[in-house]
């Protein structure tokens, strides 16, 4: 059973550094497409970053410079290192699964970002 | 970057109704739509992709139809598990985008 679950979310200061987990379970991260959405309180999703089987990796444009995805194979666990926070980032961040051809499948709880003084 | 434009933001319904939702792209993205829905305080899940193909274990009165840049999302018979929020995804290029999401309400 594919199973993803998120973790390292919580408040954080503007200006700070948080780096958000997704355990994968039931499927080989590396193998896949994985991808960060994001959802402000009372908003709608918005798609933050991909990192493809190859380790290509994009970013939208309010992120780039900030975030970084990555992967460790050994941990089969995907990251998200969000870096000079913003309060327009707090939201929720659901990482996804996203076979080759296909949308996002399968997705996690969610882990909720805060960023406020 | 592909703009994705739902209608309505929100629809008011009662069981057994027929519902429609569309979804406009700001450029062709040939069949590379999804639809989700997402209940309060859950992960969206996944209904439609390819524009019209069922994911596994979604009831068959949810359908998709459309390419290029008009889709629609259609409930033949509105049950009471299908009150929810609903998004349209483009998966055309590495930027998804999506709808900005219809509330389906009850009437």
């Amino acid at each position: 059973e594919v199973q993803l679950v998120e973790s390292g979310g919580g408040l954080i200061q503007p200006g700070g550094s948080l780096r958000l987990s997704c355990a994968a379970s039931g499927f080989t991260v590396s193998s896949n497409y994985m991808n960060w959405v994001r959802q402000a309180p009372g908003k709608g999703l918005e798609w933050v970053s991909v990192i493809y089987s190859d380790g290509t990796t994009y970013y939208t444009d309010s992120v780039k410079g900030r975030f970084t995805i990555s992967r460790d194979n050994s941990k089969n666990t995907l990251y998200l290192q969000m870096n000079s926070l913003r309060a327009e980032d707090t939201a929720v961040y659901y990482c996804t699964r996203q076979l080759t051809g296909d949308p996002s499948g399968s997705w996690g709880q969610g882990t909720v970002v805060t960023v406020s003084s | 970057d592909i703009q994705m434009t739902q209608s309505p933001s929100t629809l008011s319904a009662s069981i057994g109704d027929r519902v429609t939702i569309t979804c406009r792209a700001s450029q062709s993205i040939s069949s590379w739509l999804a639809w989700y829905q997402q209940k309060p305080g859950k992960a969206p899940k996944l209904l439609i992709y390819k524009a019209s193909f069922l994911e596994s274990g979604v009831p068959s009165r949810f359908s998709g139809s459309g390419s290029g840049t008009e889709f629609t999302l259609t409930i033949s018979s509105l049950q009471p598990d299908d009150f929810a929020t609903y998004y349209c995804q483009q998966y055309n290029s590495y930027s998804q985008t999506f709808g900005q999401g219809t509330k389906v309400e009850i009437k």
